[in-house]
């Protein structure tokens, strides 16, 4: 149990579809992340949020879509995606935004068909 | 552009040796600085962490690291390896610029018995 969890663990999905990937933590962590892991490159930041704020978006395309209703839950709305989208993606959850370890959960593993 | 280099995506070792990961950063100023490991199919849980003080830091399963500025390295040790810590290790560095965590691209560890 890791305090922060991700659900599905496994999506497949066609570029037409939509879905969404959720995170959970409660932890009273007030940073949220979504990381993005593809096999051989190192770990990519997607999105950060903070006390429910969106505070980075590091260039992502549009059809990723995050959503934060409260400090407590996270959401990736996926939509048109691309085959090389599919990746491991990893939602974490800091106490700030300083130098606050992150958590993470296990990640949902995306394959986009 | 401040970045964290990682020597070797792969590291082999036998059971009972010495297990050295290393990492080196690039900046002057000293930064914040993470060891992660991920075990299949799950996210990152952190091993350790230096910010300020002692430079010999201690971890989680027998792991520690050192602080070398003089080096810019935060190089990854534990005496004796054991089989259950077969994994990916990432190092993780804040350069205090809004609290963005850097990562390295992984070193895969594996333990011969």
């Amino acid at each position: 149990e890791t305090g922060v969890t991700q659900t599905p663990r496994h999506l497949v999905m066609g570029m037409t579809n939509k879905k969404s990937l959720k995170c959970e933590q409660h932890l009273g962590h007030n940073a949220m992340y979504w990381y993005k892991q593809s096999a051989k490159k190192p770990l990519e930041l997607m999105f950060v949020y903070n006390f429910k704020e969106q505070t980075e978006n590091n260039s992502v395309p549009s059809r990723f879509s995050p959503e934060c209703p409260n400090s407590s839950h996270l959401f990736l709305h996926l939509h048109t995606l691309q085959p090389e989208d599919s990746a491991l993606y990893l939602c974490a959850s800091s106490l700030d935004r300083e130098n606050s370890p992150l958590h993470f959960g296990n990640g949902t593993r995306l394959t986009v068909t | 552009a401040q970045s964290v280099t990682q020597l070797g995506s792969h590291v082999s070792v036998s059971e009972g040796a010495l297990v050295l990961l290393r990492c080196n950063y690039s900046s002057s100023v000293p930064p914040y600085l993470f060891w992660y490991v991920q075990y299949p199919n799950q996210g990152l849980q952190l091993l350790l962490k230096y910010t300020t003080g002692a430079t010999l830091v201690k971890g989680i399963n027998g792991f520690e690291a050192e602080f070398k500025k003089s080096e810019t390295s935060f190089h990854l040790t534990k005496p004796s390896a054991h089989m259950s810590d077969a994994a990916e290790y990432f190092c993780a560095v804040n350069y205090n610029q809004g609290g963005k965590l850097i990562f390295g691209q992984g070193t895969e560890l594996s333990v011969k018995p």
